[in-house]
């Protein structure tokens, strides 16, 4: 695709539910990253994918986060059993490959707000 | 610990030059990276510099780093209306290139 998309672009919630949010990255790109920028904690590293490697979970919060790559591609962020300091806007990135030469391209992020 | 730090906010003139600062703590970053916010828009990379370089010039941007102060700066030379935005600095590791971000500084430029 021309760029990456996030869907939805805006999520409200009710404490306790779960959210699923999607990311479609630039085609051809193997690495996938996910980042949540929120007001109190600024913009933090979530979570990345590089091909068919394990996941770098070192930024997830709490077990309540979890995301999966679906055939090197799309990205689906789950948060279960939602809570308000959730609220935020997770960004999802994607670039050709974990290299630090390979810039990362950002989505519009989906807004998540949580009641 | 990783630390990334810079000034809230912003003023500046149409037409004058403007210069974020931005200081960082861990001395293993491979890249730094400036990026800018406008509203509504996702984050857009601007200009990145590698740590062995002291100065990187990209038309109105000039990206100046001092490696041993850790210290990395943005400079729009003839800043315009369209500059006004939130911009971040973020160091990047050689390892999964995983970027954390400073706080972002506000740029508002007045006409």
């Amino acid at each position: 695709g021309a760029g990456v998309s996030q869907s939805p672009s805006n999520k409200v919630t009710e404490k306790g539910k779960d959210v699923e949010l999607r990311c479609d990255p630039i085609s051809g790109h193997t690495a996938l990253y996910w980042y949540r920028q929120s007001l109190g904690q600024g913009l933090e590293f979530l979570i990345y994918f590089q091909g068919n490697s394990a996941p770098d979970k070192s930024g997830l919060p709490s077990d309540r986060f979890s995301a999966e790559r679906t055939g090197g591609s799309v990205s689906t962020l789950t948060i279960q059993r939602t809570q308000q300091e959730d609220s935020a806007v997770y960004l999802c990135a994607s670039s050709r490959t974990v290299a630090s030469t390979d810039t990362q391209y950002f989505g519009p992020g989906t807004r998540l707000t949580v009641l | 610990g990783e630390d990334v730090e810079q000034s809230l906010f912003l003023s500046v003139r149409e037409g004058d030059s403007s210069v974020i600062n931005c200081t960082y703590t861990d001395s293993s970053s491979t890249y730094l990276y400036w990026y800018k916010q406008e509203p509504g828009a996702g984050l857009q990379l601007l200009t990145y510099i590698f740590s062995n370089m002291d100065m990187k010039q990209d038309q109105r941007l000039t990206v100046l780093l001092n490696k041993k102060d850790k210290h990395l700066s943005l400079r729009i030379a003839d800043t315009q209306t369209g500059d006004s935005a939130i911009y971040f600095c973020a160091e990047g590791k050689a390892a999964g290139n995983k970027l954390t971000f400073g706080g972002g500084t506000r740029v508002l430029v007045k006409p």
